[in-house]
């Protein structure tokens, strides 16, 4: 089975930077993933890492250590806009050749000023 | 505009109704996904289907089902056998299953069992 883990509630200043954390176990892994989900929306593919290293895209980061099952999402400038949920998802193989995401329960993160 | 569309947005029903989800995508992606979420939780799999006419249950298929009969449309039934229905259901689509690409998802149904 899957199981990731991520804090649970997250509060930092507007301006500021946060890191947002992510343990997983699992029987395969094929890489992670983070989303954003603002109250009562759709969640939104924020970045993947399928491999170690760093991923940038604009005011967002991912970093993923494959060694120790473990990876981050850091959000840097923060803006009250980026007050949502943010989920990690690990890809794993769930058989006849394709691919599934399995979810971690979500980080609320407040942005205050 | 290319999407995914999901109908109702709010949906009430009776205790021991079946009732079906409503999925929508014009974006040509052949893989389609059923999520639930639940208040402070993440998504659970319900469902996906990789092609028209194949699915595969997810980790939480009990009391559910689904259609695959167009490659845009993948509706999901919620039966009466679902123990605790009530939940915000999601729907996605994905180019493919088969390698890495970002899932896409719709606004989501929230479901009330009364």
């Amino acid at each position: 089975g899957q199981s990731l883990e991520q804090p649970s509630e997250v509060t930092a200043v507007e301006g500021a930077i946060v890191q947002i954390n992510c343990t997983y176990q699992t029987s395969g892994f094929y890489g992670l993933s983070w989303y954003q989900q603002h109250d009562g929306g759709a969640p939104t593919f924020l970045s993947y890492n399928g491999l170690d290293g760093l991923e940038e895209t604009g005011r967002f980061s991912s970093f993923l250590s494959r060694s120790d099952s473990y990876g981050y999402l850091l959000l840097q400038e923060l803006q009250m806009k980026d007050s949502a949920s943010y989920f990690c998802a690990v890809r794993d193989y769930s058989g006849a050749g394709s691919y599934q995401l399995t979810f971690g329960k979500g980080t609320k993160l407040s942005v205050i000023p | 505009d290319g999407g995914i569309t999901q109908s109702p947005k709010y949906l009430f029903r009776k205790e021991g109704q079946n009732v079906t989800l409503s999925c929508e995508q014009n974006l040509n992606h052949d893989a389609m996904y059923w999520y639930r979420q639940d208040p402070g939780q993440g998504l659970r799999l319900i469902y996906y289907s990789q092609i028209v006419n194949d699915f595969q249950k997810g980790d939480i298929a009990e009391g559910y089902s689904v259609s695959r009969e167009k490659k845009e449309s993948f509706p999901l039934t919620v039966t009466s056998a679902q123990k605790n229905p009530t939940a915000f259901y999601l729907c996605a689509s994905t180019v493919t299953s088969l390698s890495y690409n970002e899932q896409f998802f719709g606004p989501g149904t929230r479901l009330t069992v009364l």
